[in-house]
Parts: structure tokens; sequence; C-alpha cells
């Protein structure tokens, strides 16, 4: 397998502007976490899914976040309008059916907000 | 609410000497603990886990790490530490029943000098 796939891995923006990230898990695996690392406050857990249905989206900052899973297979975290204070690491991960918490991360997109 | 204190931001120790990365948790009941290593421009890639049983758990790479109730603490242990060690590594930790989400320390960063 792959692993867990994410794009762009580096994406340059200006202020306002609509940033679309995404994420291919592992096939078989029935949940998917968006973690967002900065150095300030290490690494967040935004929102997290259970066969493609969101279970928590507390910790996605406000509203100008939003993420989808149309499918086991692809995953996206959308920010519309970007703001330089989400200049950040952004995660995916995956992990099996019953695979305790063993969490496997993509590369990870690394987003700037100009 | 659980949380994870890794005390230890950075720590430089010399190739070939033994490591101990210091990790302590927050929990009314026996966690799942986890070990999580990110090498620079990568994801996080595990290198071992407790859930029950014996107290001293052996992972990847060399490293093994204990789980000492008493003390609440889960510390990683190298005993000769190689250069391509350099990373930043990060403790974790979820509810020991049913399914939760981790929750992660905010790392240590290891140095290793020749």
């Amino acid at each position: 397998d792959a692993g867990v796939i994410q794009s762009p891995r580096h994406e340059v923006t200006e202020m306002g502007q609509e940033v679309t990230l995404r994420c291919k898990p592992i096939s078989g695996h029935d949940y998917l976490f968006w973690y967002r690392q900065t150095m300030m406050r290490g690494l967040e857990l935004l929102i997290y899914f259970n066969n493609n249905v969101p279970i928590d989206d507390s910790g996605m900052p406000e509203d100008r976040f939003s993420a989808k899973m149309p499918n086991a297979s692809f995953s996206t975290l959308k920010i519309q309008p970007s703001e330089p204070r989400d200049s950040a690491v952004y995660f995916c991960a995956s992990s099996a059916p019953l695979g305790a918490n063993v969490l496997t991360f993509g590369a990870g997109s690394r987003l700037t907000v100009l | 609410a659980q949380s994870v204190t890794q005390p230890d931001i950075h720590i430089t120790v010399s190739e070939g000497a033994s490591l101990e990365l210091r990790c302590n948790y927050s929990y009314g009941a026996t966690p799942y603990l986890f070990w999580y290593v990110q090498s620079p421009g990568q994801g996080l890639q595990l290198l071992l886990k407790y859930f029950s049983g014996d107290t001293l758990v052996q992972g990847i790479k060399g490293f093994e790490a204990e789980f000492k109730r008493s003390q609440s603490s889960f510390n990683l242990r190298k005993p000769s530490v190689h250069w391509s060690d350099a990373a930043e590594y990060f403790c974790a930790v979820s509810l020991g029943t049913g399914y939760s989400t981790l929750t992660f320390g905010k790392g240590t960063m290891l140095l290793v000098s020749p």
C-alpha cells in the first residue's frame, strides 16, 4: 500500500483565497483524521470521520473550515477564505477497524497564507 | 480531559549515548499510550504502543518504553543513539476503553551531536 496520500505537499496562497487540501486514506481503513500542526499549538485534531461520516468536528477552528469525505477513498479539508493565521502543516491520518487508535499519517500539506 | 506532558522541548545527546525522553499523562484510568516520531518534512510514524500486559514494550528502530502506573509515565528509551534518530518525538494517549481520539504532547526535539 502507498500509505496515506496527501496533496498538495506545499501550498502558498494569498489571504482571502480558497484552499483545498486532499487526502486518500489507506484502503480498508474506516477512520480518517485531519490534524493541524503549528509551533505554538502543536498537533490539534480538527475533525475525524468513521465510515465517511463526520463524528467529531469540535476541533474545527471556525466556519471558514469545512471537511468532507464523499467516499471511503477521498477526503478534503477546505478553508474559505484563508487567513495568515491558518498557516500550518495539515496532516491526514487513517486507522483500521478496531485499530485501537494506531494511526498512519500522511506526509502533510504545508500551507502558507500571505 | 486527558492531557500529555513532555517536559523537555529539546534534548541533545551524543551519538552512541543512551536516551530517555519523558512523558507524563493525566487521566484517571489506564489509557492507551503511544510514541510517534516525526522526521523533518515527514508525517508521524508509530514507534511503539502500550495497551495492556507487560509494562515494558519494544518498538521499531531499537526503541523501548516503560509504563509506570504509579508515576503516570511512559518514558521512551534507547540504549545507543544514532545520528539518524534526530527527529521530533511525540507521546500520545487515548482512553483505554472503547474508541477515542489521540491526545498528543507538544513533542521533544532530539538533536544528536557527533
